[in-house]
């Protein structure tokens, strides 16, 4: 069966310090990989997807980056991390259907 | 555009009562729905589908939920509610058709569901 991992589970970074989540799938080739953000508990709004290795598409513009340097691995990056970056971040995979979301990342940025 | 609408913030019921999360969608062909639960600090978990066939679908936990074409609504339900209920339920439908045949899904604001005892 597919298994979706994520870590950290939590993190609490300063002002302009660098942010790496990470994101890893088991149990299933060639997915489809998103990273959303749910800010204050409610709607999620997606961050990127890939269809595959290396190739990344940005749904808005904003302060993160998405690398898949591997068929199962998804990459959440910052260089300078702002307060609005502050919320919980789910990675998620789907292969023709619907997939499954990964446990998520809750980021508090001061 | 495609898009989807759960027209309440909250709901409310109690345990023992039958609860409905309502949805409705706005798609510019056949709809895929999707009904998903969030409890607090976690990931979604995947709960039902409609993809085609009967307009009843059931899911886990107990749950169904009931595609009404004409009224452009897929409302999750269950007969008799818990207290483990409590939780985030997302609706969402089918978006573009991505390189490979896949899609990105459209979510709802989400709904807060509160069974108490």
């Amino acid at each position: 069966s597919q298994t979706i991992h994520q870590w950290p589970a939590t993190l609490v970074q300063p002002v302009g310090s660098p942010l790496s989540l990470e994101c890893t799938v088991e149990g299933t080739s060639n997915p489809n990989l998103y990273w959303y953000r749910q800010a204050a508990g409610r709607g999620l709004q997606l961050l990127f997807y890939s269809v595959g290795i290396g190739q990344i598409s940005s749904e808005v513009p904003q302060n993160l980056s998405a690398s898949r340097p591997q068929d199962r691995q998804f990459i959440l990056s910052s260089k300078k991390l702002l307060l609005s970056d502050s919320g919980f971040y789910l990675c998620a995979w789907s292969v023709g259907g619907p997939g499954d979301f990964g446990p998520g990342t809750r980021l508090t940025v001061l | 555009a495609q898009s989807v609408a759960q027209p309440e913030d909250q709901v409310n019921v109690a345990e023992g009562n039958p609860l409905t999360v309502k949805c409705t969608y706005s798609v510019s062909g056949n709809p895929y729905l999707f009904w998903y639960v969030q409890y607090p600090n976690r990931g979604l978990q995947f709960l039902l589908k409609y993809i085609t066939g009967d307009n009843l679908v059931k899911g886990s936990y107990g749950f169904e939920a009931e595609f009404n074409k004409s009224q452009t609504s897929f409302h999750l339900k269950k007969p008799s509610a818990l207290v483990s209920d409590s939780a985030l339920y997302f609706c969402a439908v089918r978006d573009m058709v991505m390189a490979g045949g896949s899609y990105i899904p459209t979510f709802g604001r989400g709904t807060s569901l509160i069974v108490h005892p």
